[in-house]
């Protein structure tokens, strides 16, 4: 079982719609969990992070933690095209200070 | 402030030859890492530098790969003789803790092919 796992997409969603991206995790240590967007061509960068159970909002992103279920997601409301990019789940635990990433989902807003 | 700089951002090369990739990562920031990332898929680490030491290189294929920051600011990565497979981006980050709460601050990356 891979540590992180993300569905690879495409995930197509309508402009305005809401997008949802889900990510596992196996490693019951991890401690903090990190969604990265990823441009064709560009290096990642940071748009959310989340450290307990619940939801984070900031802005359009919504991310939602579950460590029993070992499950993140992040929500992007009101899809813009220029959120058309890949989004990489990451997580990192306490024990080794690894920062593990996902493969990515590609989603693609259609305008 | 500077971000990340890596170079070169391209480099094209035959199998069995050297190459070495260079990263500034921003100033004041003790941690680095160099990540493989192939086409699809996520980063990879290679290995973490806190300040000048390695703190973690269990992924590094030390036949062939290695690694260097004296004075534990620039890094370089070198792979000596390049294989097929090691066409892929190199990327290098940095973050201003030991990451388990930090930002990873990435670079452009450095696309190798090997031909």
């Amino acid at each position: 079982q891979k540590e992180v796992e993300q569905n690879s997409g495409p995930l197509s969603v309508p402009e305005g719609a809401i997008a949802s991206l889900n990510c596992t995790y196996s490693d019951r240590g991890s401690q903090s969990f990190f969604w990265y967007r990823q441009y064709s061509g560009k290096s990642p960068e940071l748009i959310m992070f989340i450290y307990s159970n619940g939801d984070k909002e900031d802005g359009r992103f919504t991310a939602q933690l579950n460590k029993a279920s070992q499950y993140v997601s992040l929500l992007i409301r009101d899809s813009q095209p220029s959120d058309s990019a890949t989004y990489l789940c990451a997580v990192n635990n306490m024990r080794d200070d690894k920062i593990i990433f996902g493969k990515g989902t590609r989603l693609h807003i259609l305008p | 402030e500077a971000g990340v700089v890596q170079s070169p951002r391209y480099k094209i090369i035959e199998k069995k030859q050297p190459v070495a990739f260079w990263c500034n990562p921003i100033s004041g920031h003790n941690t680095l890492y160099w990540y493989l990332q192939n086409l699809g898929q996520g980063p990879e680490l290679l290995i973490r530098y806190e300040n000048e030491e390695a703190v973690d290189d269990s992924q590094l294929p030390k036949d062939r790969f290695s690694a260097e920051r004296l004075k534990g600011v620039d890094s370089t990565l070198k792979i000596q003789p390049a294989e097929l497979g090691d066409s892929a981006v190199y990327l290098c980050a940095s973050s201003s803790d030991r990451g388990f709460t930090g930002e990873l601050f990435f670079g452009e990356g450095s696309r190798l092919t090997v031909l």
